[in-house]
């Protein structure tokens, strides 16, 4: 069965750069998550999106951005990228919005910032 | 929102004996609670999840419990395996997003 995709895997980046991270959802999945996990810490939920408008909002930076696409694919745009950025990045989905259909989660870019 | 926390970060079982993962949980008004799986490099995994209506929800070889009494969530996996040995998060939500507690390291002694 088709799984979330993440793309890039993984990602290095110097202070101040950016950084792009895209996520495909299960097909016929409209709703997706952003979570981001540093070492040794639980995944933390920054944002989310449903039929392509956001539908929630987590602890995300300013300096992050987010928009999820007609085909429902999502990019995670990372500005002035500080050392504290370096973490592992998960992208979720989820069928209908529906707040008890199960979560996917995809296998993550690891992101490391220098 | 509050955050769902577990008792112990990590838990030492021998195979084929049974695993029990526990979970304080300090929001209220969570409705919904789900248990996952995450192995090294990997994204969570989900294994089980069960609504606030219902104290008891069983899957394959494992079980989920939850006292809202006392906000107490466990996991239990029965007659654990080496594949069992990963981090396991629990999490809750009262509305959509996901708030996961500090995972719990579960090795699995031969």
């Amino acid at each position: 069965a088709a799984g979330v995709i993440q793309s890039p895997r993984h990602l290095i980046k110097e202070k101040r750069e950016t950084a792009t991270l895209k996520c495909y959802p299960i097909p016929r999945h409209d709703t997706v998550y952003w979570y981001q996990q540093g070492p040794g810490q639980d995944p933390q939920f920054l944002i989310s999106f449903y039929e392509k408008m956001q539908s929630d909002k987590g602890s995300i930076p300013d300096r992050f951005s987010a928009q999820q696409f007609s085909d429902y694919h999502s990019e995670l745009n990372m500005s002035s990228l500080e050392l504290g950025d370096s973490a592992l990045y998960f992208c979720a989905s989820s069928s209908f919005g529906g707040r008890y259909n199960e979560q996917f989660f995809g296998p993550g870019t690891r992101l490391t910032v220098l | 929102g509050e955050s769902v926390g577990l008792h112990l970060p990590t838990l030492s079982v021998q195979e084929g004996d049974n695993s029990i993962i526990n979970c304080a949980y300090s929001n209220s008004a969570s409705d919904y609670f789900i248990w996952y799986k995450q192995e090294s490099g990997k994204g969570p995994q989900f294994i089980i999840d069960i609504r606030s209506n219902m104290d008891k929800r069983q899957g394959q070889r494992v079980t989920v419990l939850l006292n809202k009494t006392v906000k107490h969530l466990s996991l239990q996996i029965a007659a654990t395996q080496p594949g069992d040995s990963a981090v396991y998060f629990c999490a809750d939500s009262d509305d959509y997003k996901l708030s996961f507690g500090a995972g719990t390291t579960v090795t699995v002694r031969a």
